[in-house]
C-alpha cells in the first residue's frame, strides 16, 4: 500500500504565479479530501469529493483556489494568482465510505508551500 | 469560537511520566471523536474513533477515553518515540462528512 502520494513536497513561488499542487489517493478509495495546515488555523477542509465529484467546496477560501478530480487516481488543486498568505502546508487525504470505524482519513505528507 | 479545543498546546514529558491529553467540544451531539497522531514533515495518522460517551480504547502506551464534552489521551509510561503532535477532531451532527473539525492539537515531547 504506497499511501496517499502528493507532489511537490516543497514549493516556493512569488506573488502572482499559479501553483498547482497534485495528489494520488489510495486505489479504491472513493472519498478525496484536500486540508490547509497553519499554526494560527490548524487543519481547514478545502474541498472534498465523492467517486471524482466535488460535494461540497465551502471550504476553499476564494475564487483564486479550484480543484479538480478527473479520475479516481489523481486530484489537483490550483492557486491562480497566489498570495503570501496562502503559504501553508497543503494535506490531501482518502477515504473508504462505510463503517466510520473502517474508514478514518488517510492522509498525504503534504506539501509545503511558501509564496513570497 | 473554535468547536473543538485541545489543551495543553504543548507539554513536555520525562520518558515513564505519564500524563493525558484534553480535547473538549462545544457542539452537542457528537457522531464520532478522532484522534490522529502527526510526526514532523507528516499527515496525520489515525489513532482511534470513539463513538459514545463511557467508551474506551487501547493501543500500546495509548489510551483514549470518551464522555459527554470531552476526551482524553491517556499516555502511560511514555517513551521519547511517543513525541509528536496530537490532533483530536470532531464529526459533528447535521453536517455530513465533510466537517471533522480539528482542533490545534498537543505538541508532546517525551525526553529521554
Amino acid at each position: 500500500d504506497a499511501g496517499v502520494i502528493q507532489s511537490p513536497r516543497h514549493e516556493v513561488t512569488e506573488m502572482g504565479q499559479e501553483v498547482t499542487l497534485r495528489c494520488k489517493p489510495i486505489s479504491g478509495h472513493d472519498y478525496l479530501f484536500w486540508y490547509r495546515q497553519t499554526m494560527m488555523r490548524g487543519l481547514e477542509l478545502l474541498i472534498y469529493f465523492n467517486n471524482n465529484v466535488p460535494i461540497d467546496d465551502s471550504g476553499m477560501p476564494e475564487d483564486r483556489f479550484s480543484a479538480k478530480m478527473p479520475n479516481a487516481s489523481f486530484s489537483t488543486l490550483k492557486i491562480q494568482p497566489s498570495e503570501p498568505r496562502d503559504s501553508a502546508v497543503y494535506f490531501c487525504a482518502s477515504s473508504l465510505q462505510g463503517s466510520w470505524e473502517y474508514s478514518p482519513l488517510h492522509f498525504g505528507n503534504g506539501t509545503r508551500l511558501t509564496v513570497t | 469560537e473554535d468547536q473543538v479545543t485541545q489543551s495543553p498546546e504543548a507539554l513536555r514529558l520525562q520518558e515513564g511520566e505519564s500524563s493525558s491529553l484534553n480535547c473538549s467540544y462545544t457542539v452537542s451531539g457528537l457522531r464520532g471523536l478522532f484522534w490522529y497522531r502527526q510526526d514532523p514533515g507528516k499527515g496525520p495518522e489515525f489513532l482511534f474513533t470513539l463513538y459514545s460517551a463511557g467508551e474506551e480504547k487501547e493501543k500500546e502506551r495509548l489510551k483514549a477515553t470518551l464522555t459527554k464534552k470531552e476526551s482524553f489521551l491517556h499516555i502511560t509510561a511514555p517513551k521519547p518515540e511517543d513525541s509528536a503532535t496530537y490532533l483530536c477532531a470532531g464529526l459533528f451532527p447535521n453536517s455530513g462528512y465533510s466537517t471533522l473539525t480539528f482542533g490545534k492539537g498537543t505538541m508532546l515531547l517525551v525526553s529521554p
